[in-house]
């Protein structure tokens, strides 16, 4: 299985909105609405920011937002805050009983 | 509030065998909603998905893992445990532990994370 696609890097400044794609295939993003999204500070455990695709966890902030369309699925963060600079992952279960993370995002606040 | 924390040795000789307990508190390992998970993070490098286990024992391994990987349960420690044998250099990693939902396979919480170093 091979990791989902994410662009290595995503910058913004405060208060802008950014987006992070993940790409996959029909057979883990496309297939099943599975999305997770996970923020990691550096040398820090990765914490839950959006599952199931657009759900949020009780705690997190409605500036994360989570779609999909057909094998992509995005991260949306609005109102880019300096705390929010950290990398991101997104995570999709692939059918067979499986599970793919992306390849990571380095989000960058001006 | 669920913690997990992550213990073990960290620095395993190469080919022989990595062995790493996660110990959940404050709730009790034997749910039927969630799978406990292991993942690990190469220096510098992404998220890979090593596997998961249910209570009872059953489980999912990642395929390019597989042989090389045995999970395990201890209800009465409220306990799970990971062995990675025959171990090289590219197993170097901070291996995490987590609570996986078994509908969704999210993952949380998650364990603070271990570096394992494999070098002679």
């Amino acid at each position: 299985q091979s990791a989902l696609t994410q662009p290595a890097s995503v910058s913004g400044s405060p208060g802008q909105s950014i987006t992070i794609s993940c790409t996959g295939t029909s057979s883990d993003v496309g297939g099943y609405n599975y999305v997770s999204w996970y923020q990691q500070h550096p040398g820090k455990a990765p914490k839950l920011m959006i599952y199931d695709v657009s759900h949020r966890p009780s705690g997190i902030s409605n500036r994360f937002s989570g779609s999909k369309s057909g094998n992509t699925a995005s991260l949306t963060i609005s109102g880019l805050q300096p705390e929010d600079e950290a990398d991101y992952y997104c995570s999709s279960y692939t059918g067979l009983s499986t599970l793919v993370f992306g390849t990571g995002t380095m989000v960058t606040v001006l | 509030q669920l913690q997990l924390q992550e213990s073990g040795p960290g620095l395993v000789k190469p080919s022989e065998t990595l062995s790493l307990t996660c110990t959940v508190s404050g709730g009790s390992i034997r749910n039927n909603t969630f799978y406990w998970g292991w993942i690990r993070q190469p220096p510098g490098k992404g998220l890979e998905w090593i596997g998961n286990i249910f209570y009872s024992g059953s489980g999912y391994y990642n395929p390019s893992l597989k042989s090389r990987v045995t999970l395990s349960v201890d209800t009465s420690k409220n306990q799970f445990s990971l062995r990675l044998n025959s171990v090289t250099a590219a197993d170097t990693a901070v291996y995490y532990c987590a609570r996986q939902f078994w509908a969704g396979w999210w993952f949380d919480p998650w364990g603070q994370g271990t570096l394992v170093i494999v070098s002679s």
